[in-house]
């Protein structure tokens, strides 16, 4: 089962915009893309996550791609609480309820 | 409302002895979860459950036992701890992550364990 690429880090400056690549090639139609991040000594936290179309909420922003082999995570304005690993999750439509996570991208948020 | 609520949150143990990770959540999540987490990796699955009296393997379920009796406990079982176990052990649940009805894994703070 092939999982999802991404780079391994990422730096960004606060208040400036932050785009978290993804890609997830071998995806199915019913595959739900979700996104996570954890903070130091924490466990994951719920990002967002999108089936087709483009997703908002209060936290970010999901892009999909047309063909669905990749997504980006958008926080709109990074501040230093965003500093984190992000995981993108490949999750399942049908009856696999194994949520893989990979090694996530290190983000760094610059003052 | 508490959410997911892990004990202990440090836990030392010589190689051979058993202990109970314990897992609580109070959403009424049908799905509830094992993960452990070492150095530099991401998480990996170890046990899962879809409901009461309902569980499976993950990834990495070898050394470990669960048993889901009630709809909010998931506790998780070392019978004979090994130096290879020290990670950091992250419990989840949600009401589902399957299809159009997937909801968010809520994760609790987690467990480091060390075994010497």
């Amino acid at each position: 089962d092939a999982k999802t690429t991404q780079p391994n880090s990422m730096e960004s400056n606060e208040e400036e915009p932050v785009h978290l690549p993804c890609n997830h090639s071998t995806i199915s139609g019913t595959d739900y893309i979700h996104w996570y991040r954890q903070l130091p000594s924490q466990g994951p936290e719920y990002v967002i996550h999108g089936l087709t179309s483009n997703v908002n909420n209060r936290m970010a922003s999901l892009a999909i791609a047309e063909d669905r082999k990749s997504s980006t995570l958008i926080l709109h304005r990074a501040t230093l609480r965003d500093a984190a690993v992000y995981y993108c999750i490949k999750g399942s439509g049908g009856s696999n309820y194994k949520l893989t996570f990979g090694k996530g991208t290190l983000l760094t948020v610059n003052p | 409302n508490a959410g997911v609520t892990q004990t202990p949150k440090f836990q030392v143990l010589k190689t051979g002895q058993s202990m109970t990770l314990q897992c609580a959540q109070d959403m009424n999540h049908e799905y509830m979860s094992w993960y452990r987490q070492d150095p530099g990796m991401g998480l990996r699955l170890i046990h899962y459950s879809v409901g009461a009296g309902i569980t499976d393997q993950g990834e990495v379920p070898n050394g470990y036992n669960v048993s889901r009796s009630t709809t909010e406990d998931f506790p998780l079982r070392l019978l004979s701890a090994a130096p290879s176990q020290t990670s950091v052990y992250f419990c989840a649940s949600s009401y589902s992550i399957i299809g159009t009805a997937s909801k968010p894994l809520h994760f609790g703070n987690g467990t480091r364990l060390t075994v010497t």
